[in-house]
């Protein structure tokens, strides 16, 4: 049972370019969440899923975009890369009986933007 | 929309004193709370989880208290060591959404 998985653990893009990170979880939970995180702050929500099909937008969705074709993968994409996305990406997931529960975190992927 | 803040952003304590972390949230109709621990460089570590109809979960050395009418909760620490040290950060869950606070960094002094 490895939980929340999350690859790359580090990548460096260049200005414009595109990338996708990815996140998969193996304990069968139906909600899954993508974080961003900058130096010295909290954690914001880009985009969730609360089942396979269903995604919807979070704080900072833009310059984003995400797909959840099964239940244990949720991959998030990022297009056309710009500084501003320079941060630490958190994927994680929790289940649901009638409310989110605990949430797990996978370990998380370090993007710099140049 | 729901605003969570941690006060204080960094605290320095020597090892063997009790503390007391704050939360503070300003929408009352949560599903629950979650206390994290984040070391630095690495991801989230769940604490303690507390249902909106609970008022406090302990964990060992730790309890967290939530009052969803004044929008607070606190993370008690007892009995502090060094190990203690890393960011702890509280999440309110505002179904399907989780909302974070910005942390409290925490240095135990041996």
């Amino acid at each position: 049972n490895a939980g929340v998985t999350q690859t790359p653990k580090f990548r460096i893009l260049k200005i414009g370019q595109s990338m996708t990170l990815q996140c998969t979880q193996d304990m069968n939970h139906n909600y899954m969440y993508w974080y961003r995180q900058d130096p010295g702050m909290g954690l914001k929500l880009i985009y969730y899923s609360v089942g396979a099909g269903i995604t919807d937008k979070g704080e900072v969705p833009n310059g984003y975009n995400v797909s959840r074709s099964t239940t244990e993968d949720f991959p998030l994409r990022l297009e056309l890369a710009a500084p501003s996305q320079t941060s630490v990406y958190f994927c994680a997931s929790s289940y649901s009986p009638g409310s989110p529960d605990t949430q797990y975190f996978g370990p998380g992927t370090r993007l710099t933007v140049l | 929309k729901q605003e969570v803040t941690q006060i204080p952003a960094a605290l320095s304590v020597p090892e063997g004193e009790n503390l007391v972390l704050n939360c503070s949230f300003t929408d009352s109709a949560i599903y629950n709370l979650q206390w994290f621990r984040q070391d630095p460089g690495k991801g989230l570590t769940s604490l303690l989880l507390i249902q909106s109809s609970q008022r406090e979960q302990t964990s060992g050395r730790l309890n967290a208290s939530l009052d969803k009418s004044s929008g607070r909760s606190t993370l008690y620490i007892a009995a502090s060591q060094p190990g203690d040290s890393a960011t702890y950060l509280c999440a309110v869950g505002l179904s399907p959404k989780f909302y974070f606070g910005s942390g409290t960094k925490l240095n135990v002094k041996p």
